[in-house]
């Protein structure tokens, strides 16, 4: 049963155009959204993030969207950068510090030249 | 300024033994986080640790055990390897009961291979 679900396993986009992850989820409890990016042999890094009270956060190139009542969130990177390229993680969170972090598997974005 | 340590950073075990990880939280955080990332999945909640008691749990055995100390370290052991235990074991760690607490800050992890 995954709560939190990124269909597309993998995404290629052309450096300087749009890259937009997107992510679903099914439990209505959660409040808070995260995106991470992830680099081979790296842990996990901090990109954005939302709570539920928000429908937008914009922080530079990244812009994270949500719509509550589709229970969809999707994450803008604009301009795309070569060093975009790695595995985004969508991650929602129910309660603060209450629940760990659902993770959903992962979008791995390439950025072609 | 170091970021979340872990060790070891790549380890082999056997079916049946037991393996410990550890882990040394960001400078000021006094949260830590374990997560299994198997091949392929996002990474999957093990549990929490706050002032040296576990908080939550998610879905894993008993046999998934932990630890914190009083410098904030941890500690994740893992008894009676089963091969699905192989992953990549992330540890993270934050600040309690601030705005920013669900913000992990993440260590690059002990990858555990059981033959």
């Amino acid at each position: 049963d995954q709560q939190v679900k990124q269909n597309s396993p993998s995404l290629s986009v052309q450096e300087g155009r749009i890259s937009i992850l997107n992510c679903d989820y099914t439990n209505s409890m959660f409040d808070y959204f995260l995106w991470y990016k992830k680099y081979p042999a790296e842990g996990p890094t901090f990109l954005i993030s939302i709570s539920s009270i928000k429908d937008k956060n914009e922080d530079g190139r990244f812009t994270v969207f949500l719509n509550k009542s589709a229970k969809h969130l999707s994450l803008h990177i604009v301009p795309s950068q070569p060093g975009d390229s790695a595995v985004y993680f969508c991650a929602a969170s129910a309660n603060l510090n209450r629940d760990g972090l659902t993770f959903g598997k992962g979008t791995h974005l390439i950025i072609q030249p | 300024d170091a970021g979340v340590t872990q060790s070891p950073t790549h380890l082999i075990k056997t079916r049946g033994q037991q393996v410990t990880l550890r882990c040394s939280p960001k400078s000021g955080h006094d949260t830590v986080s374990w997560y299994q990332q198997a091949l392929g999945q996002g990474p999957q909640f093990i549990f929490q640790y706050y002032e040296e008691e576990e908080r939550q749990r998610g879905n894993f055995p008993d046999r998934f055990s932990g630890h914190q100390f009083p410098n904030y370290s941890s500690e994740l052991n893992v008894n009676a390897l089963l091969l699905g235990d192989s992953a990549l074991y992330l540890c993270a760690s934050t600040v309690w009961g601030t705005a920013g607490a669900n913000v992990l800050t993440f260590g690059a992890g002990s990858r555990l291979t059981v033959l």
